[in-house]
């Protein structure tokens, strides 16, 4: 099976410009998760959906930044507009719910898009 | 709310050496799950193993182990012989059985040297 797909790996924009990330979960997994990896902060959860749906959005940092879920297979993080401090790794992970026995709730990860807003 | 402490920022051992990872947690409830995740240069978080808190035994898988003190709310990891492949920030992550997000530890870069 595939795994956690993420694109584009790298994006270096201007500060001011739109930022689209965008993730396909592993079929059959129920939530999706968008987290973001800084030095300083380190792994820190933006948001996740559960079923396509927002469950858990109080780590978006400000409204410039927002995500969406239209379908069980698609996923996107939109920064508007981008600043320099947004430089980051962004990751996105799914995992299937928790009520499948035996199931730990072990998160699969994409590779990242590595973010440089200059 | 739930906080993971890694106290060592970079560790470096000689190859096939043992070396140990240390990670402690913070929470109030019983029942939850605790997870060791690998990230190599090329960046994708991979799981190296994971626990169970009701589970007495620690668990073990090939080379990795873990070392579970619940009292004591620490969640150490154990690598053997270690391999230049180990070479990675390894992070420790908690879950509680009610929630559904992981948190993470600020991660331990470890290097294995030739």
């Amino acid at each position: 099976d595939a795994g956690v797909i993420q694109s584009p790996r790298h994006e270096v924009t201007e500060m001011g410009q739109e930022v689209t990330l965008r993730c396909k979960p592993i079929s059959g997994h129920d939530y999706l998760f968008w987290y973001r990896q800084t030095m300083m902060r380190g792994l820190e959860l933006l948001i996740y959906f559960n079923n396509n749906v927002p469950i858990d959005d109080s780590g978006m940092p400000e409204d410039r930044f927002s995500a969406k879920m239209p379908n069980a297979s698609f996923s996107t993080l939109k920064i508007q507009p981008s600043e320099p401090r947004d430089s980051a790794v962004y990751f996105c992970a799914s995992r299937r719910g928790t009520a499948v026995t035996a199931n730990t709730g072990e998160l699969f990860f994409g590779e990242g898009s590595r973010l440089t807003v200059l | 709310a739930q906080t993971v402490t890694q106290s060592q920022p970079e560790m470096s051992v000689q190859e096939a050496e043992t070396v140990t990872l240390s990670c402690t947690y913070d929470t109030s409830e019983s029942n939850y799950y605790l997870f060791w995740y690998k990230q190599p240069p090329s960046r994708q978080m991979i799981l190296v193993i994971r626990q169970e808190a009701y589970k007495q035994q620690n668990a073990t898988e090939n080379r990795f182990s873990v070392n579970f003190q619940k009292a004591a709310k620490s969640f150490s990891l154990k690598i053997s012989d270690s391999q230049l492949g180990d070479t990675a920030m390894y992070f420790c992550a908690f879950r509680s059985q009610g929630a559904q997000k992981l948190v993470f530890g600020q991660g331990t870069r470890l290097t294995i040297n030739p």
